[in-house]
């Protein structure tokens, strides 16, 4: 039972046009989410996070948005520069008993190109 | 802040060998994690200390995997009689708790042959 799904494996824009990847969560006890940034061969990097009784945040280029009702979280990279090409988990958080648990979706492989 | 550390980063494995990894967390974070990542997959919660206590483990840890955190400061994975299906990247991170997710390392890749 996949929580949390990122229904596209891949996203290609031009550079100075708006990447915008999605997500969507069936669990609605998550108490936050946020999108992490990979490289080959690195570990996730973390980009920006939302709490879930907020619907959006904004930081620099990077604006996730979140739709309780339609279980749904979105982050939209404006503008998309080269740099930013790199896989894009977006991740729910789930604390209970003060762990907090990350459930990850399975990537979407972002590509800016010149 | 020198982030997370994880050693080493690759190892290569023969089929029924034990294998141990070492993660150093962020001196100030008392909460750390390991995660897998398989191909094509994100990363999937293993276990979580807080401190030196074991308060978490998944089911997909068997009984071949045992994590330890002896003084709550740097942290070990050990698989036992690895197989094939182990070959993944193993992620350690770790957080405060603030509610902002956490810092991951680099990971070791697993490669059981």
């Amino acid at each position: 039972d996949q929580q949390v799904k990122q229904n596209s494996p891949s996203l290609s824009v031009q550079e100075g046009r708006i990447s915008i990847l999605n997500c969507d969560y069936t669990n609605s006890m998550f108490d936050y989410f946020l999108w992490y940034k990979k490289y080959p061969a690195e570990g996730p990097t973390f980009l920006i996070s939302i709490s879930s009784i907020k619907d959006k945040n904004e930081d620099g280029r990077f604006t996730v948005f979140l739709n309780k009702s339609a279980k749904h979280l979105s982050l939209h990279i404006v503008p998309s520069q080269p740099g930013d090409s790199a896989v894009y988990f977006c991740a729910a958080a789930l604390t209970q008993g003060g762990s907090e648990k990350l459930v990850f979706g399975k990537g979407t492989k972002l590509t800016v190109n010149p | 802040d020198t982030g997370v550390s994880q050693d080493p980063r690759h190892k290569i494995t023969k089929r029924g060998q034990n294998v141990t990894f070492r993660c150093d967390p962020i001196s100030e974070h008392n909460r750390l994690y390991w995660y897998r990542q398989t191909l094509g997959q994100g990363p999937e919660f293993l276990t979580y200390f807080q401190n030196e206590a074991q308060l978490e483990k998944s089911r997909l840890l068997s009984d071949r995997f045992s994590a330890e955190r002896p003084k709550g400061s740097f942290s070990t994975l050990e698989i036992q009689r690895t197989e094939q299906g182990d070959s993944a990247m193993y992620l350690c991170a770790s957080s405060r708790g603030t509610g902002e997710g956490y810092t991951f390392g680099s990971g070791t890749r697993l490669t059981v042959v």
